[in-house]
């Protein structure tokens, strides 16, 4: 079973700052490294995600770093807002087409 | 636009009684997964589905069964429900298309058993 830790459990951030989430993970029968946001009442919804062919993603306010010698990655938030308020899931994909998920990650971000 | 619909969002069951949570894609997705959702527990996969017939045990498939008879019909069955059994059910699908497709998840059905 792969194991996927997410770190922290919940974060408050004020309107303007950085937020960051991150997660580490054993072995991975393929290297792609998904982030998922849920809204309150509300299926996950692909974020953003990457390919460790390369080291950072960015999309917009979103940022993904990998450290593939480490086995870990994580995502920032710039600028965070109010609306960015959801739980965040990191996911690395086990030897099917499954992913396996973090725990979560509930952000607030205050105004 | 994909979609993944599930059939109920709320559910309310009496224990002992057999449970089916349907889920429905309209992308002509391959895999098909069902996951359970509980506070501080993230996101559980129970089964999933790779083609028409076929099902591979999750991480927590126990008191859980699956059934997929069509391509874009995922069912879970929960043989004799009980009370730790209430929790959010998410069912999701994704292509075979490569390795870094997205997964697309249902809105959730919430299932408290009494």
């Amino acid at each position: 079973q792969q194991q996927v830790k997410q770190s922290p459990q919940s974060l408050i951030v004020q309107k303007g700052g950085i937020s960051i989430i991150n997660c580490a993970y054993e072995n991975t029968a393929f290297d792609y490294f998904p982030w998922y946001q849920q809204f309150p009442g509300k299926g996950p919804a692909l974020l953003i995600a990457i390919r460790p062919d390369v080291s950072e993603k960015k999309e917009g306010r979103f940022t993904i770093s990998f450290n593939k010698s480490a086995k870990q990655f994580s995502l920032h938030i710039m600028d965070s807002q109010p609306g960015d308020s959801a739980t965040y899931f990191c996911a690395a994909p086990n030897a099917g087409y499954a992913l396996n998920f973090g725990k979560g990650t509930s952000l607030l971000v205050t105004p | 636009d994909v979609k993944v619909t599930q059939s109920s969002r709320y559910l309310v069951k009496r224990t002992g009684e057999k449970v089916f949570l349907e889920c429905v894609q309209d992308m002509d997705h391959e895999n098909m997964f069902w996951y359970r959702q509980d506070p501080g527990l993230g996101l559980r996969l129970i089964y999933f589905s790779y083609d028409v017939k076929m099902k591979e045990k999750g991480d927590i498939p126990e008191g859980y069964s699956v059934s997929r008879e069509k391509k874009e019909r995922f069912s879970l069955i929960l043989e004799s429900a009980s009370t730790n059994q209430t929790s959010m059910y998410l069912c999701a699908s994704r292509p075979t298309r490569g390795v870094n497709t997205e997964a697309f998840f249902g809105q959730g059905t919430r299932l408290t058993v009494v």
